[in-house]
């Protein structure tokens, strides 16, 4: 089955720039999609279609792709940025949802 | 406004079918390219996408799942119902139902959740 693959974890200083990678197979054909999870609650969609920003979302997380690698960028770390990072995409043929296995950041 | 809303038992017994529903407002899954999904996480795990109904009536499922679940076709305007078959304490979890909002060109995301609702799978 077709999996996204995450570093478990990525630590970072408050004002530093973390970025966080989601590496897949059909990642050139599929967008990707970044999701915040804090402690205790639903995850909130952060970035759609590679790059987009809902509404509400600080301009300091950006996204970025390059080949079968999809990237999220935070720039300038808040330390409520503290949380599990999902990524988010589709098999080649665009059936299937897959999650990435999350992606813990911490804020030193 | 959009708002989602999960409900069904908090325990259930091995082998027993697990029956959850999703209560939505603020949109109609009449509306072309909206969906309604559902995607669970074990605790301390990883999300994990179970199934999908779209405006059109499509179904999708994971196909891991795909065997145990079930969106019937009688779901009503504002209620989405998921089955699980032959529950198991693995799929212990907190069951999320979304909104999603589908299209050919970008494939499907999900810009709203429910609170979640946990799942305990025990004897």
């Amino acid at each position: 089955s077709y999996e996204l693959t995450q570093p478990p974890s990525v630590s970072v200083s408050p004002g530093q720039t973390a970025r966080i990678t989601c590496s897949g197979d059909a990642l050139p054909k599929q967008y990707g999609h970044w999701y915040q999870q804090k402690p205790g609650q639903a995850p909130v969609l952060l970035l759609y279609k590679d790059s987009e920003r809902p509404s509400g979302i600080p301009e300091r997380f950006s996204g970025s792709t390059s080949g079968t690698t999809v990237t999220l960028t935070i720039s300038g770390v808040q330390a409520e940025d503290e949380a599990d990072y999902y990524c988010q995409s589709a098999d080649s043929s665009g059936t299937y949802v897959v999650f990435g296995g999350g992606t813990k950041l911490t804020v030193l | 406004q959009i708002t989602l809303k999960e409900s069904g038992p908090t325990l259930v017994k091995p082998t027993q079918t697990l029956t959850l529903t999703c209560t939505f407002s603020g949109f109609s899954l009449s509306t072309s390219g909206v969906g309604v999904g559902w995607i669970r996480q074990p605790p301390g795990k990883a999300l994990e996408w179970l199934a999908l109904i779209y405006w059109n009536d499509g179904k999708r499922y994971s196909p891991s799942l795909k065997s145990r679940l079930t969106i019937p076709n009688d779901s009503s305007k504002n209620q989405v119902v998921l089955t699980m078959t032959n529950m198991d304490p693995v799929d212990t979890a907190t069951y999320y139902c979304v909104h999603n909002y589908y299209s050919s060109s970008w494939g499907d995301y999900f810009d709203y959740w429910g609170q979640g609702t946990l799942v305990t799978v025990s004897s």
